[in-house]
């Protein structure tokens, strides 16, 4: 079983939709998750990241999380084309420095 | 405002040859780690420096070594290349230890082992 699972897509959904993306983990010492972007050929940068249970929103982003099922997911609302990109999940354990990452799920988002 | 520097961007090397990739944290940061992300795959952990030692080391054969030197500048050594060495190198720089929260990526060296 791999640490953190994604399901890799691609995920089409029309532009002005809301996309949702899910992330499920094995280590239940897990305490900080995070959704870094990455589109093609560039490295990853960070949108969001969350450690309490329950929801987190940023603008058009949100995030939730639900300890208790080892459960990650996040919600784009009012998708754009811009949003087109692969969605890294990562988790890390305590005071660990090290991201574990998913293998990331390619979202496309259709005119 | 410097971000994270990595050279060169791409590197096609032979296999069984050896490779040295560089990385120049953030200003101010002191920490730098290193993944390694094959194609449709996720970034894997490699190693982190902190203090020119280093601190973490993920599931990597003695073949991948690195250094950090005391202007915190960092650079990553495969020897003995294998084809499933190809991947994009990515460097991350952190502050004080470590913390995820502040990580700053490059933009990555693509390396192509033939």
């Amino acid at each position: 079983q791999k640490e953190v699972e994604q399901n890799s897509g691609p995920l089409s959904v029309p532009e002005g939709a809301i996309a949702s993306l899910n992330c499920t983990y094995s280590d239940r010492g897990s305490q900080s998750f995070f959704w870094y972007r990455q589109y093609s050929g560039k490295s990853p940068e960070l949108i969001m990241f969350i450690y309490s249970n329950g929801d987190k929103e940023d603008g058009r982003f949100t995030a939730q999380l639900n300890k208790a099922s080892q459960y990650v997911s996040l919600l784009i609302r009012d998708s754009q084309p811009s949003d087109s990109a692969t969605y890294l999940c990562a988790v890390t354990a305590g005071t660990a420095s090290k991201l574990t990452f998913g293998t990331g799920t390619r979202l496309q988002v259709t005119l | 405002d410097a971000g994270v520097t990595q050279s060169p961007t791409h590197l096609i090397k032979t296999r069984g040859q050896q490779v040295t990739l560089r990385c120049s944290p953030k200003s101010g940061h002191d920490t730098v780690s290193w993944y390694q992300q094959a194609l449709g795959q996720g970034p894997q952990f490699i190693f982190q420096y902190y203090e020119e030692e280093e601190r973490q080391r993920g599931n990597f054969p003695d073949r991948f070594s690195g250094h950090q030197f005391p202007n915190y500048s960092s650079e990553l050594n495969v020897n003995a290349l294998l084809l499933g060495d190809s991947a994009l190198y990515l460097c991350a720089s952190s502050l004080v230890g470590g913390s995820v929260f502040g990580y700053t990526f490059g933009s990555g060296t693509r390396l192509t082992v033939v």
